[in-house]
């Protein structure tokens, strides 16, 4: 069964960088990952998508300062010089065939 | 301008039935597969149906499956979902998100998303 395991959540100081983990689960180390951001009261938005050698693409607009990278069956979102818009929940995404996971999500506190 | 915009959420007695409706604009939507996707309040993600862009394939995750109908009219840019016997495991925000173009390297991911439409269920 595919699931991805995400941390509840995480927080840094203004201006600091912080790492996400989305894990995947057992058997599924090489499928490729999406990154969302969810600003409180409002729709997710696309930032990446993100494959196992740790290409990725981004959406459009998304700032320089948001990354992924990738090791084994651990999928990363960094994020640089972090700023207080970026206090949002995290969510990674993955499919097969006929279907679509979502993690459960981080929530990012800017301290 | 490029977007998603959903419509048709309100308030429903348990069992009843909803069609919500999401236009999209600012790109060839014949061109992509659609989705719906639901939050619940304070919860996270998750994926509810699927629609090929010829509506060829249709896709249901299970807890929906032989309640909820999704459907598509492409001379009017709109996506839809059909829901019926609604309960209140059924309650949530209903968000219409479009998948990377086939081909493209944004694939599979779903990488346009609207603002969402709240569904309530209560007597």
């Amino acid at each position: 069964q595919l699931v991805l395991t995400q941390s509840p959540s995480a927080s840094a100081s203004l201006g600091a960088s912080v790492k996400l983990t989305c894990t995947l689960s057992s058997g599924h180390s090489s499928s490729a990952i999406a990154w969302l951001q969810q600003q409180p009261e409002k729709g997710p938005r696309y930032l990446m998508k993100l494959n196992s050698d740790g290409s990725h693409s981004k959406g459009d607009g998304i700032p320089d300062r948001f990354s992924g990278s990738s090791s084994g069956a651990e999928r990363y979102l960094t994020i640089s010089s972090l700023q207080s818009e970026d206090e949002a929940d995290y969510y990674c995404q993955t499919w097969g065939t006929g279907f679509y996971v979502f993690g459960t999500g981080t929530k990012v506190t800017v301290l | 301008e490029v977007q998603l915009v959903e419509s048709g959420g309100g308030l429903v007695r348990p069992g009843g039935s909803l069609r919500l409706s999401c236009a999209a604009s600012g790109f060839t939507y014949t061109a992509y597969s659609m989705n719906w996707v639901r939050q619940a309040p304070g919860k996270g993600l998750e994926w509810v149906s699927s629609i090929s862009s010829s509506a060829t394939y249709l896709y249901y995750a299970d807890s929906v499956k032989g309640r909820f109908t999704i459907s598509r009219d492409n001379a009017k840019n709109s996506l839809y979902l059909q829901m019926n016997r609604l309960g209140a495991e059924d309650m949530a925000v209903y968000y219409c998100a479009r998948t990377g173009r086939s081909g493209s390297y944004d694939e599979y991911a779903f990488d346009l998303w609207g603002q969402g439409t709240m569904v309530t269920v209560s007597s």
